[in-house]
């Protein structure tokens, strides 16, 4: 079975820096896709980005752009230019069969002004 | 247009009564899924229906928990005799076509809690 492991609890930013949320997972699967998930406080769930695993080029969307390391099964998102809108609990994301998600536990991003 | 919507937003409960929670996804969406969020967690899937068919049931905790989709369109979550541990945040999600790749686009979610 998928896992999805972030090992990050609760993160911290001050507005206008970078910071990195990191990512692994466990899979036999050569062909899948990632995502990142923003949920802020509101519990709505938003796509941030997504990278399939046969493009070696990283997804990047605006201030938004991941690390694709297939081989270590690491996929870490970095958002530059942090804004307080960015605050929210971020979940990584695993989808392959059936088309059900598999999450991890989330990381908490608080953006300090 | 509009997103996925939910309905009720907060459902309290007392243990041993039965819910239903309902799902309106995005017009047209072939595919929908069901969700349980519990606190500070990630979600977890419980079922997925492409259109009315349920093709996957397997995060069903319990006998339970009931789904069903009968038009292809409005989808509605059942709980049985409501447990404690039943207590979560329960998230639907459309996505356009069956594929694999398409995104999933989530509503708010129904908060529900069992006292």
């Amino acid at each position: 079975a998928q896992t999805v492991t972030q090992s990050q609890p609760e993160m911290s930013v001050q507005e206008a820096e970078t910071v990195t949320l990191s990512c692994t997972y466990d899979t036999s699967e050569s062909d899948y896709y990632l995502f990142w998930y923003k949920q802020p406080p509101s519990r709505q769930m938003i796509l941030v980005i997504r990278q399939e695993a046969y493009k070696q080029q990283n997804a990047t969307e605006n201030r938004f752009s991941v690390n694709f390391q297939k081989a270590a099964k690491s996929f870490s998102l970095k958002i530059s230019d942090s804004q307080l809108g960015d605050a929210a609990m971020y979940f990584c994301a695993y989808l392959r069969y059936g088309n059900k998600l598999v999450f991890g536990a989330g990381t908490i991003l608080r953006v300090k002004s | 247009g509009a997103g996925v919507s939910q309905s009720p937003r907060y459902k309290v409960a007392k243990r041993g009564q039965d819910v239903a929670l309902r799902c309106d996804p995005i017009s047209g969406h072939v595919s929908l899924f069901w969700y349980q969020q519990a606190l500070g967690q990630g979600p977890e899937f419980l079922t997925y229906f492409q259109n009315e068919a349920q093709l996957d049931k397997s995060g069903l905790p319990s006998d339970r928990f009931f789904a069903e989709r009968p038009e292809g369109s409005v989808s509605t979550l059942k709980i049985q005799r409501t447990q404690q541990e039943d207590s979560a945040v329960y998230l639907c999600a459309s996505s356009p076509t069956d594929e694999v790749h398409n995104e999933q686009f989530f509503g708010p979610g129904t908060r529900l809690t069992v006292l």
